[in-house]
């Protein structure tokens, strides 16, 4: 059982926008920035979204992170069939991840 | 291009050691921290271990200490992660990663393709 706690599936349709929390506590969210990474079928991980809500060159825009106390959400907007993922977050510097969460375009 | 090529996973008997090696190019190796993450079959990511730009220090988590070993070879561009007294629960793809700093947080921006670790008698 992670300490950072994700719902295990969310879903959404496509053009629709999805959020998926990521929940922990004072000694890790609340005192440590949050990065999320997205995992395609059969591939490795790729960072979406680092320190809370940075996104890497090359991350369209339609991904946003968020943090408000000991929780932290990653929202998709425009949902597309190709965000089919995994997606996890972490904290404490990455040595934490979330159990993760699999998200299907209907 | 950056590239991050695993190598050395395989089957091993509990009990037994495993050397993973991670072959860096496309970057100034020597100038990041390095990481390795495992993901076992069907499951979430596991941080497993970190070691600085220099190799001075090094970082484990509690479910590895004592068993394995990080280390890097920066005139070779090679990190490598040296696996002792394997158990079947070390059975996981063990993925090479580079970390990036952004004010005093740090975060993986690259992760190779991973090599598979299998513990079976």
């Amino acid at each position: 059982q992670s300490v950072l706690t994700q719902p295990p599936s969310a879903s959404g349709t496509p053009g629709q926008r999805v959020t998926i929390s990521c929940s922990g506590s004072s000694s890790n969210i609340g005192s440590n920035t949050v990065n999320w990474y997205q995992q395609l079928p059969g591939t490795a991980p790729k960072l979406l979204i680092y320190s809370d809500n940075q996104r890497p060159s090359g991350v369209p825009d339609r991904f946003s992170g968020s943090k408000s106390g000991t929780s932290a959400s990653l929202a998709i907007s425009g949902l597309q069939s190709e965000d089919e993922a995994d997606y996890y977050c972490a904290a404490w510097d990455d040595t934490l991840f979330g159990g993760g969460t699999k998200l299907t375009v209907l | 291009e950056m590239q991050l090529l695993e190598s050395g996973g395989g089957l091993v008997q509990p009990g037994g050691s495993l050397r993973l090696s991670c072959a860096a190019s496309g970057f100034t190796f020597s100038s990041y921290a390095m990481s390795w993450v495992r993901q076992a079959p069907g499951k979430g990511l596991e941080w497993v271990s970190a070691i600085s730009d220099s190799g001075g220090s090094t970082y484990y988590a509690d479910s590895v200490k004592g068993r394995f070993t990080i280390s890097r070879d920066n005139s070779k561009n090679t990190l490598y992660l040296q696996m002792n007294s394997l158990r079947a629960e070390d059975t996981a793809v063990y993925y090479c990663a580079k970390r990036s700093q952004y004010s005093s947080s740090w975060y993986t921006d690259y992760w190779g393709q991973g090599t598979l670790v299998t513990v079976s008698s």
